[in-house]
């Protein structure tokens, strides 16, 4: 089964700096991999995925990952944290090699945003 | 845009009801997904459905059933409540095949008391 570990439960940034947060998966071939956020009381929504060549990947809401195979990683990045970007962020693999595409979550990352 | 929908958004249950949260999907998606979230623990993926007619377990189906009803609806059961289910259930769906973009419902707040 895939894997995929989140550094850090808990991220506090002030509006307006870079926000950073951190994915690795665990996988000899890279999988498919997703960003969703979760705002309270709500579902989640995907921010971005990587499935090609491409590896730098721009989402919603000013958002953007980079896959870097000799890292393992597709970590989160936006340069400027808006108070509406507080919420909780979950990055997910899904296997390459399956037909399935069920999704593995990490553990998931809370943003705070201070003013 | 109903998109995924799924009731009841919020249930308390005994220790050994049963009861039956129901989700449907208006986008033509063959696969469906039922998971739940606990603090610090992500999203487990209880049970999923790649297509109507087919149902397999995922990493956390122990006191779970499902039923894949039509293409549209997919339902879990509890059959007896237990403390340890208290948490919240996503259904979700997406396309069939790998790398497709999964939706999510809002959510059913379940506690068991």
């Amino acid at each position: 089964a895939q894997s995929v570990t989140q550094l850090g439960s808990h991220v506090s940034v002030s509006e307006g700096a870079l926000v950073l947060l951190r994915c690795n998966y665990s996988s000899s071939v890279p999988p498919y991999l997703f960003w969703y956020v979760q705002y309270p009381n709500q579902g989640l929504q995907l921010l971005l995925k990587y499935t090609s060549a491409a590896t730098l990947v721009k989402g919603i809401n000013g958002f953007e990952a980079e896959f870097k195979k000799s890292e393992t990683s597709f970590h989160l990045t936006k340069p400027s944290a808006h108070m509406s970007d507080a919420a909780e962020y979950f990055c997910a693999v899904s296997d390459r090699g399956s037909t399935l595409g069920r999704l593995y979550f990490g553990r998931g990352t809370q943003l705070t945003v201070w003013p | 845009n109903a998109g995924v929908t799924q009731t009841p958004k919020f249930q308390v249950l005994k220790t050994g009801q049963s009861m039956t949260l129901q989700c449907a999907q208006d986008m033509n998606h063959n696969s469906m997904y039922w998971y739940r979230q606990d603090p610090g623990m992500g999203l487990r993926l209880i049970y999923y459905s790649a297509s109507e007619g087919t149902t397999d377990k995922g990493e956390v189906p122990n006191g779970y059933n499902v039923s894949r009803l039509n293409k549209r609806e997919f339902s879990l059961r509890l059959e007896s409540a237990a403390p340890s289910q208290t948490s919240v259930y996503f259904c979700a769906s997406s396309e069939q095949g790998n790398g497709n973009t999964i939706y999510f419902g809002e959510g059913s707040w379940l506690t068991v008391v």
